[in-house]
């Protein structure tokens, strides 16, 4: 079984719509958790962080349910810039991160 | 630029050759990580240094490869006899460490190719 497991998508959403999509992880150890996002051809870049009690930054929200071992991202208003992978991470000690293959999400005019 | 670096960007090599990538990490972080990927998927842990010393190689790295990084800064991952399945984008990440938040940032990979 994979440490990370995305849907793989693809969403294919209209301009303006929401998107919400999750992953789930196997270590109960986990530590912290982020959403890193990977254009194509291009190096992962970090998204945001994950926290317990939820959080926003600007159209993202992430939330995380560490009772079932869920971390789920919700895009509102999308962009068409929003098109990429969004890569579910979470590390399982001090240095270490775990990826997931990718939810890929793609914006239509 | 001051993000980390990956010398080559590209690299297509024949079965059976070594080679040998360069990672530059930003500035003053002592934590230097090297990760494997391939299409479809997303990054595999390879290695980790702190400062100079390798405190973890996973079980993918194989006896064919070999990471260094000997003064603390730049690191190099090195590929003997190389195979196709080793063709993948090998990408770095450094980070401050775990007084300065930890983040890690990736540089843009080098993309092997074996043919």
């Amino acid at each position: 079984r994979k440490e990370v497991e995305q849907d793989p998508g693809p969403f294919n959403v209209p301009e303006g719509a929401t998107v919400a999509f999750n992953c789930t992880y196997s270590n109960s150890a986990s530590q912290s958790f982020f959403w890193y996002r990977q254009d194509c051809r291009k190096e992962p870049k970090l998204l945001m962080s994950v926290y317990s009690s939820g959080n926003e930054d600007g159209r993202f929200t992430a939330q995380l349910n560490r009772a079932s071992q869920y971390i789920s991202l919700l895009i509102r208003d999308s962009k068409l810039s929003d098109s990429a992978t969004y890569l579910c991470v979470v590390r399982s000690n001090d240095y270490k991160l775990s990826f997931g293959a990718g939810t890929t999400v793609t914006v239509r005019a | 630029d001051t993000g980390v670096s990956q010398n080559p960007r590209h690299k297509i090599t024949k079965r059976g050759q070594n080679v040998t990538f360069r990672c530059d990490p930003i500035s003053e972080h002592n934590r230097l990580y090297w990760y494997r990927q391939t299409l479809g998927q997303g990054p595999e842990f390879l290695t980790y240094f702190q400062n100079e010393a390798q405190l973890e190689k996973s079980r993918l790295l194989s006896d064919r490869f070999s990471a260094e990084r000997p003064k603390g800064s730049f690191s190099t991952l090195e590929i003997q006899r190389t195979e196709q399945g080793d063709s993948a984008m090998y990408l770095c990440a450094s980070s401050p460490g775990a007084s300065g938040g930890d983040t890690q940032y990736f540089g843009p990979g080098t993309r092997l190719t074996v043919l």
